[in-house]
Order: C-alpha cells, then sequence, then structure tokens
C-alpha cells in the first residue's frame, strides 16, 4: 500500500524555468516530509525538508510547501538547471517513528 | 568526514543462495537503516537499527535480516536467494532522531540469476 504517491514519472522543463514536482500522501499521523535527488549508480542524496507545523520551507533554488488538509506537498525549483536532471523522490516519516516511506519517483529533465 | 560506504558494489548470485551486504555509517551516527529499490518501485524499507537494536521493520519476509555492531557498522543478509530479489540495497546512516535526514551509501547492486 502506497502511502505517498508521486503521479507524475517524468517532468521536462526549459533550462530557466520552473520545475514543479508533486507529492501525495495519505497518511495523516506523516509529520516529517522530505524530498531526495538520485543520480543513476549513486545513493540518494538529501535536498531539503518541512516538518508539518511549517507550510513553506526555503533553501536556495528550493521551496517545498506543504498543504496538510489536501496532503499534498511540492518541491519547486527555480531557476532550473541542467545540472538539476535526477530522478527525485518524496518521502515522509512519522508514524512509525524511524522509517522513511518513499513515493517512486519523478524524473526531472531540464533541456538547455 | 567520510560518507556512507557500502560493499560490495556489485553482486552475482544464484537462486537458493544467500548473501551478506555490508554498511559502514557516516563516524557518529547511531542509526543504519536498510532499503530495497527495484526497477519502477521506490525506495521500499527494509529495517532500521539503532545502537544494535532493531526499532523498525518493513514489511519483508523473514529471509531478509540484518545486525548492528557495536561500532555501528551494520550488515544484511538475504538467504535462499530468488529472482526476485534483484535490486539496488541502499544503506543510511543518521543521528537516529525522528525526522533526522538521511545519508545514503551508494548501494549493492544484487543479480539474481
Amino acid at each position: 500500500d502506497q502511502q505517498v504517491k508521486q503521479n507524475s514519472p517524468s517532468l521536462s522543463v526549459q533550462e530557466g524555468r520552473i520545475s514543479i514536482l508533486n507529492c501525495d500522501y495519505t497518511n495523516s499521523m506523516f509529520d516529517y516530509f522530505l524530498w531526495y535527488k538520485k543520480y543513476p549508480a549513486e545513493g540518494p542524496t538529501f535536498l531539503i525538508s518541512i516538518s508539518s507545523i511549517k507550510d513553506k520551507n526555503e533553501d536556495g533554488r528550493f521551496t517545498v510547501f506543504l498543504n496538510k488538509s489536501a496532503k499534498h506537498l511540492s518541491l519547486h525549483i527555480v531557476p532550473s538547471q541542467p545540472g538539476d536532471s535526477a530522478v527525485y523522490f518524496c518521502a515522509a516519516s512519522g508514524d512509525s517513528g524511524y522509517a522513511l516511506n518513499f513515493g517512486k519517483g519523478t524524473s526531472l529533465l531540464v533541456t538547455p | 568526514k567520510a560518507g556512507v560506504t557500502q560493499t560490495p558494489r556489485y553482486l552475482i548470485k544464484t537462486r537458493g543462495q544467500q548473501v551478506t551486504l555490508s554498511c559502514s555509517p557516516i563516524s557518529g551516527h547511531r542509526s543504519v537503516s536498510w532499503y530495497q529499490q527495484t526497477p519502477g518501485q521506490g525506495l521500499q524499507f527494509l529495517f532500521e537499527y539503532f545502537s544494535e537494536t532493531q526499532r523498525n521493520k518493513g514489511n519483508f519476509p523473514g529471509r531478509f535480516s540484518g545486525r548492528q555492531f557495536s561500532n555501528s557498522r551494520s550488515e544484511m543478509n538475504v538467504s535462499t536467494l530468488e529472482l526476485g530479489d534483484s535490486a539496488l540495497y541502499l544503506c543510511a546512516s543518521s543521528l537516529g532522531g525522528l525526522g533526522e535526514k538521511l545519508f545514503f551509501g551508494s548501494g549493492t547492486q544484487l543479480s539474481v540469476l
């Protein structure tokens, strides 16, 4: 049972434009949300996180928005760069403590 | 500061065999988690250890087991390998608090023939 869903398997964006990656979750007990980026043949690397007491968190070009009532979060990348091309995973934790529940990922391609 | 180290990087086994994967966490990290990634799937949680104790276990059969040593290094074992066990196995370490970000290794790519 997938509790974290990323419904867009892929996304293509032009360099300089905004990339918006979406994530939905079903478990209302989740209270920490994280985004990871993964390049082929490498492990995921942490990008940005947000706790359920906030609705927005920014770190440079990356901003995560959380809408608890809709059980939805999104990652905005502005401006998008070709080096951002990777698979992005949304993850959530809180109901079972220390395990992260991951979505299936969205493959982002930023074209020059 | 050295990152999370996983060995071996690649592994080829045949059905019915068993395999042991190793993970060395970042120095000072006491929590080690294991995840399985298969094509088309997200990362699926296997188990998490903190100070040699298993705190969480995912929904995997008993063929999958793990342990953590006093130096926080961890091993994962899969017995009676099946074709469906072919996957990238990722180890991650953290300080161990709730909501802590995980630092992942590059993974062990296991192929079961």
